[in-house]
């Protein structure tokens, strides 16, 4: 069965710092990988996702992810914050076969310190 | 653009209730899910179909079912809300293999009083 697993419950950054969100997974074979955002109020909205090839992905408003299949791994990371940044942000896994399931992390609500 | 409506963003309903959340997209896609959203447990999957009138058990089926007789509507039924079952509901789409990425409705909010 998939799963994914989000350590951080809540990371508090500041401003022009940089960011790592952590995410774990656990799936039988390669998945396709996503982060989710979820601003106040708002819907989610896809961030980045992976399939394949190059591990390191890039994502919008300046995110990007590496895939490391030895951990298990699939961290968010952002250079800079910016206080826009502050919202929730889940992984999730999703099946390469079958039907097409996909499963969420807990979340990691980020905070920005001005 | 991708629409995925949901029926209703609020709704309160009395304990015992039978409790219908609709919803419906424009996508054509093969998979429907019904999520939900509590603080501090992320999405949690109630159920999903991969094509109608097929579904399989999420995580946290209890206390649910769910109808798909068109492609393009998945109804979530509450047989008998509770209100432990006051939350944030989320449905979500995504095509077959290859096609991959969900996009989610705006949430139903629910309240079970």
């Amino acid at each position: 069965a998939q799963s994914v697993t989000q350590p951080d419950i809540h990371i508090t950054v500041s401003e022009g710092a940089s960011l790592e969100l952590r995410c774990n997974y656990s799936y039988g074979a390669t998945p396709y990988l996503f982060w989710y955002v979820q601003s106040p109020g708002q819907g989610l909205q896809l961030l980045l996702k992976y399939f394949s090839g190059d591990t390191l992905v890039q994502g919008i408003k300046g995110f990007e992810a590496e895939f490391k299949r030895s951990q298990s791994s699939f961290n968010l990371r952002k250079p800079s914050v910016h206080w826009s940044d502050a919202a929730e942000y889940f992984c999730a896994v999703g099946s390469i076969q079958g039907a097409q399931k996909l499963v969420f992390g807990q979340g990691t609500r980020l905070t920005i310190n001005p | 653009d991708v629409k995925v409506t949901q029926s209703s963003r609020y709704l309160v309903k009395r304990t015992g209730e039978k409790v219908f959340l609709e919803c419906v997209q424009d996508m054509d896609h093969e998979n429907m899910f019904w999520y939900r959203q509590d603080p501090g447990l992320g999405l949690r999957l109630i159920y999903f179909s991969y094509d109608v009138k097929m579904k399989e058990k999420g995580d946290i089926p209890e206390g649910y079912s769910v109808s798909r007789e068109k492609k393009e509507r998945f109804s979530l039924i509450l047989e008998s809300a509770s209100t432990n079952q006051t939350s944030m509901y989320l449905c979500a789409i995504r095509g077959g293999p290859g096609n991959t990425e969900a996009f989610f409705g705006q949430g139903t909010r629910l309240t079970v009083v």
